[in-house]
């Protein structure tokens, strides 16, 4: 089956550092790929659909200058959380959609820690 | 009113014990509905894919009635491997998935 990658799986940074995180559609190409994020025992919550050539579309209330998603192939999107401080620690995981649209399939998710 | 709704959880269940879990949705749009599993500390895998007629994948039961916004998963025989959260999906179109909150199933042995 389709497989999307993710890397690093666990991150953890000092307070005002940026990180960036790399989520790779494996076996296809992703014109779409989404970005959400986890809170402990919360819902995965949509933060931005990255789209390969264009820019993101951000969800009401996600900063789009704190989160930098690019999405500059069909295979490679990345999201980049700038100055980061400890409310953002959480579990990030990215998603591609299949070219149909009919299937979204999601990477491993990256632990991001900031201390 | 959150779009997707759950049992609160965590269902703590015997080996062999059969459980339900409900789900609700707000959007009348919404066309697609899933049963995804998160383990935890991972990523959330499909589980099922929920129809109108009713469908029944070995153990693993899902309904859904539009009328009421309702969806449902029925486990039997549940085994230890179920041990999970269980989260209820929909989606209108080819918007994102939006997930619920999940329900924690515990299955003790």
């Amino acid at each position: 089956g389709a497989v999307v990658s993710q890397h690093p799986s666990r991150v953890i940074c000092k307070s005002g550092t940026s990180v960036k995180i790399e989520c790779r559609s494996l076996d296809f190409q992703a014109t779409t790929m989404f970005w959400y994020r986890q809170f402990p025992k919360q819902s995965l919550m949509l933060m931005a659909t990255s789209n390969e050539g264009s820019k993101a579309t951000y969800e009401q209330g996600v900063e789009k200058d704190k989160f930098l998603i690019n999405h500059a192939s069909l295979t490679l999107s990345t999201l980049t959380v700038t100055s980061a401080h400890p409310e953002d620690s959480s579990f990030y995981i990215c998603s591609a959609r299949t070219p149909s649209g009919a299937e979204q399939f999601f990477g491993p998710g990256t632990r991001l820690t900031v201390l | 009113r959150k779009e997707v709704e759950q049992d609160p959880g965590p269902f703590n269940v015997p080996e062999g014990a059969t459980v339900a879990f409900n789900c609700t949705y707000s959007n009348s749009a919404s066309q697609s509905f899933f049963w995804y599993r998160q383990d935890c500390r991972k990523e959330p895998k499909l589980l099922m894919s929920v129809y109108s007629s009713g469908n029944e994948d070995g153990r693993f039961t899902a309904q859904l009635n539009r009328a009421s916004q309702y969806i449902s998963l029925l486990i039997r025989d549940s085994k230890l491997s179920d041990s999970a959260t269980y989260l209820c999906v929909v989606r209108i179109g080819n918007t994102p998935l939006v997930f619920g909150k999940g329900t924690r199933l515990s299955v003790i042995a």
